[in-house]
């Protein structure tokens, strides 16, 4: 069965350029997460979607980041005008259910220069 | 203020010797994850607990519901146990969302 996937694995931009995360949870798999992880720290929840629907999306910095499930599968995050200490990995997460275990995608490196 | 708070943060082990790591939470909490994150980044799962203890060979892994706790046993360290390992909480107050610990660090040496 093939994991969570994502792309690209890596990015880096200049401040006020945009950039856009891709993923692609498990086969099955109705919830979605994004979580951003600063270097040295744990990861945080960024937003989580039941197929289509945003769940939760209190953690999102709604000036800048916005995030789409359209079909239920695959998501996109954006982020309209990168700052530098938007500095982090980006790790996407899916479970079979709300409240099931979680498991995660390789993510994707993002320096902001 | 540190909602799951991981001890130590950082370790260093001899090959073959034992260890453990601990999270305490100061949430109520209904589900526990660890992970191992390598050097590349992929968080691999380890364990997923209910109140109750897993074993899975060399690791054993223990939730403590009542006493807000959870450790994670390291037994005949090897060296590709190296990485970072982290804890994560499922609140009782947010179903679904999971709320990480800070990591501990994990070198094994020969």
């Amino acid at each position: 069965e093939a994991g969570v996937t994502q792309s690209p694995r890596y990015a880096v931009l200049q401040e006020g350029q945009a950039v856009s995360f891709w993923c692609d949870p498990i086969s099955g798999h109705d919830t979605l997460y994004w979580y951003q992880q600063p270097r040295d720290q744990g990861p945080q929840l960024l937003v989580y979607f039941r197929d289509e629907a945003v769940i939760d999306n209190s953690q999102l910095p709604s000036d800048r980041f916005s995030a789409v499930r359209p079909k239920g599968t695959n998501s996109t995050l954006k982020i309209q005008s990168a700052k530098q200490g938007d500095t982090a990995t980006y790790l996407c997460a899916s479970s079979l259910n709300r409240g099931y275990e979680q498991y995660f995608g390789p993510g994707t490196r993002l320096t902001v220069l | 203020g540190d909602q799951v708070k991981q001890s130590p943060s950082a370790l260093s082990l001899q090959e073959g010797t034992n260890s453990a790591l601990r999270c305490n939470f100061s949430i109520a909490t209904t589900t526990v994850q660890w992970f191992l994150q390598n050097p590349r980044g992929s968080l691999m799962n380890l364990f997923y607990l209910v109140p109750g203890t897993k074993e899975n060979g060399r690791l054993k892994s223990t939730f403590n519901s009542k006493e807000s706790y959870s450790t994670l046993h390291i037994r005949d360290a090897q060296l590709e146990d190296s990485g970072t390992y982290f804890c994560a909480a499922e609140p009782s107050s947010s179903f679904s969302k999971l709320v990480f610990g800070q990591g501990t660090s994990l070198s094994v040496v020969p």
